[in-house]
């Protein structure tokens, strides 16, 4: 079974710049989460989808950050303006069920990126 | 609100010897679950085990052991005999439903042959 793919695996911007990253999760996971994990801390949520619908993004500064999941499979993360606090790893995970309570979670290797 | 805290930031042991890594959380609700993750250098967390609030059971798998007390609110992990491959960092994470999962600092383990 293939595991939740994540690319690029590095990515280095100038601050102001924007970047996207891409997440596939495990096939028939029906919802996704995107987490930031700045360095020295555990993972913080910044989005949940269920198929294509959101679930929760109250964590996610709206202003700057935008995501996606068009079909119900794979999905997109941006940022835009970038800013030097975003410098950070930003890891996608999926589960089979349609909430984070009990399922356990499937991690990508999640995209480093260093905003200069 | 739920809050998770692991209060060793780095832990650094010698090959074959034991090691816990201490979790402690804060939750209002009486239905909750636990879990460990490890995180080794390739970057993806991996689930180790989970465990919901109203199964105190202690778990035993291998090398891993697991201590849920209630009483003091700590869901600890224990490695036997530990092994370089253990080198990682290691999360424990408090889930509140219906999807509300926080992560605790995490505890960088090394294992030195």
């Amino acid at each position: 079974e293939a595991g939740v793919a994540q690319s690029p695996r590095y990515k280095i911007i100038e601050k102001r710049q924007s970047v996207a990253f891409w997440c596939n999760p495990i096939s028939g996971h029906a919802t996704l989460y995107w987490y930031q994990q700045i360095l020295g801390q555990g993972p913080k949520l910044l989005i949940q989808f269920q198929n294509n619908g959101v679930v929760d993004d109250s964590q996610l500064p709206k202003d700057r950050f935008s995501a996606e999941r068009l079909k119900g499979v794979d999905s997109t993360l941006k940022i835009q303006p970038a800013k030097l606090e975003d410098s950070a790893v930003y890891l996608c995970a999926s589960s089979s069920a349609p909430d984070a309570g009990w399922e356990k979670l499937f991690f990508g290797s999640g995209t480093q990126l260093s905003v200069l | 609100a739920q809050k998770v805290t692991q209060a060793q930031t780095e832990i650094s042991v010698v090959e074959k010897e034991d090691v816990t890594l201490d979790c402690v959380y804060e939750t209002r609700d009486t239905t909750y679950y636990l879990f460990w993750y490890k995180q080794p250098p390739s970057g993806e967390l991996v689930f180790l085990i989970r465990r919901n609030s109203f199964d105190e059971q202690n778990e035993i798998s291998g090398r891993y052991s697991w201590n849920f007390q209630k009483s003091t609110s700590s869901f600890n992990f224990t490695i036997t005999a530990s092994q370089v491959v253990d080198s990682a960092v290691y999360f424990c994470a408090l889930s509140e439903p219906p999807n509300d999962m926080r992560f605790g600092a995490g505890t960088r383990l090394t294992v030195k042959p």
